[in-house]
């Protein structure tokens, strides 16, 4: 099976502009869970999507957001960008419960750098 | 409230050597998963491990080996005769049965040298 695909893979963006990233799933996955990495903060929870909804948010201004397809592919949004939205954003693709099998499955991510 | 401590910032070893990256978690969740994520420049996480709190059983597969132990609270990750393709960050995260999302620990960067 192929696995999590994002693009663009880099990004350079200007102070005020906004930026939409992509992120299609394993094949058979429905779930799409998305997270921030930065020097200094880390690994962080931005977003999870299933069926089309999202199911979880983490601690985010509104300016990010995202949504799901029918096909489970997601897309996520960063409006009026800051220098400190610069981060590599990873995707991740879960299957569908069973037993406890939830296993999350990362993408290559998207490095945005926010001039 | 979850959280992950990986004390250990970066560990550099000389190939063949044994290394042991700690973990430390904490969370309310009587039910939890544990999981070790590989971070190699190139970006992406490799999902190395899972393990669920109702089984405390060591794993081990090749030259990972893992030790899980709940009266510590740890899940240590040790690497036998290390190699110069194991140099990455390396992360555990933990999962409470009641949250979707991971919690990161701030990562591990291992260096192996020639």
């Amino acid at each position: 099976k192929a696995g999590v695909t994002q693009t663009p893979r880099y990004l350079i963006k200007t102070r005020g502009q906004q930026v939409t990233l992509s992120c299609s799933p394993i094949s058979g996955h429905r779930s799409v869970s998305w997270y921030q990495q930065t020097p200094g903060q880390g690994l962080q929870f931005l977003f999870e999507y299933f069926s089309e909804t999202q199911r979880n948010k983490g601690n985010f201004p509104g300016r990010f957001s995202g949504r799901q397809f029918s096909n489970s592919r997601s897309e996520m949004n960063v409006s009026t960008l800051e220098l400190g939205d610069s981060a590599l954003y990873l995707c991740a693709s879960s299957p569908p419960r069973a037993g406890g099998t939830d296993t999350q499955y990362f993408g290559p991510g998207t490095r945005l750098t926010v001039l | 409230a979850q959280k992950v401590t990986q004390a250990q910032t970066e560990i550099s070893v000389v190939e063949k050597e044994d290394v042991t990256l700690d973990c430390v978690y904490e969370t309310r969740d009587t039910t939890y998963y544990l999981f070790w994520y590989k971070q190699p420049p190139s970006g992406e996480l490799v999902f190395l491990i899972r393990r669920n709190s109702f089984d405390e059983q060591n794993e081990i597969s090749g030259r990972y080996s893992w030790n899980f132990q709940k009266s510590t609270s740890s899940f240590n990750f040790t690497i036998t005769a290390s190699q110069v393709v194991d140099s990455a960050v390396y992360f555990c995260a933990l999962r409470g049965g009641s949250a979707r999302q991971l919690t990161f620990g701030s990562g591990t960067q291992l260096t192996v040298l020639p």
